[in-house]
């Protein structure tokens, strides 16, 4: 079975630009969680979709959106990016409550 | 979700078993003991997580005391690769809306040769 998938790997873009990061779940999975990495604050959580919907949300700003789709795919985006947004971005998808969560191997978005 | 300590990082010798121990004093009854590891530069990977009982697969052990308290897992045979930041997480496992794991700072285990 194939893990989790995020595109692109690598990011640069540029204070004031928006970004689209894209997640593949696990196959079967249906609740999709983003995770945002920095040295400083290490893992925070972003929120999680389930079935389309927005479960949870983290304590970011509104600057900090996503989406699921009917396949279970999953895409977060930043408007307006500032240098602290540079980090490791971070999906996660389970089958159900509570379960494990599966990573992928994450995002690099470096803003300049 | 209860909040938990760790060591900031330990050593362990390659083939000797690594133990990681964590301070939940606060966990509430429904809450379990998460255990994830982080290889640089990679997602964090699940490895075990339990209630009461202590749990075993392929991959370590996780003995948790009877008060619950506190819990120590177990790396029976550490090997280079098992060189990582381990987060040790405690969250409710059952509806509502606690989906999220509240990652600490984690353990740095180096595995020496």
């Amino acid at each position: 079975k194939a893990g989790v998938t995020q595109t692109p790997r690598y990011l640069i873009k540029t204070r004031g630009q928006q970004v689209t990061l894209s997640c593949s779940p696990i196959s079967g999975h249906r609740s999709v969680s983003w995770y945002q990495q920095t040295p400083g604050q290490g893992l925070q959580f972003l929120f999680e979709y389930f079935s389309e919907t927005q479960r949870n949300k983290g304590n970011f700003p509104g600057r900090f959106s996503g989406r699921q789709f009917s396949n279970s795919r999953s895409e977060m985006n930043v408007s307006t990016l500032e240098l602290g947004d540079s980090a490791l971005y971070l999906c996660a998808s389970s089958l159900d409550w509570g379960l494990e969560q599966f990573f992928g191997p994450g995002t690099r978005l470096t803003v300049l | 979700d209860a909040k938990t300590t760790q060591p900031t990082s330990m050593d362990c010798a390659e083939g000797r078993a690594a133990n990681l121990p964590c301070n939940h004093s606060t966990i509430s009854g429904n809450e379990y003991v998460y255990w994830y590891r982080q290889i640089h530069s990679q997602g964090p990977q699940y490895i075990i997580h339990g209630l009461k009982n202590n749990e075993t697969n392929e991959m370590a052990s996780l003995i948790i005391t009877e008060d619950r308290k506190s819990s120590t897992l177990i790396l029976p045979h550490a090997t280079l690769r098992d060189t990582a930041v381990y987060y040790c997480i405690v969250r409710v496992n059952s509806g509502g809306s606690n989906y999220k794991l509240t990652f600490g700072k984690g353990t740095l285990l180096t595995v020496n040769p």
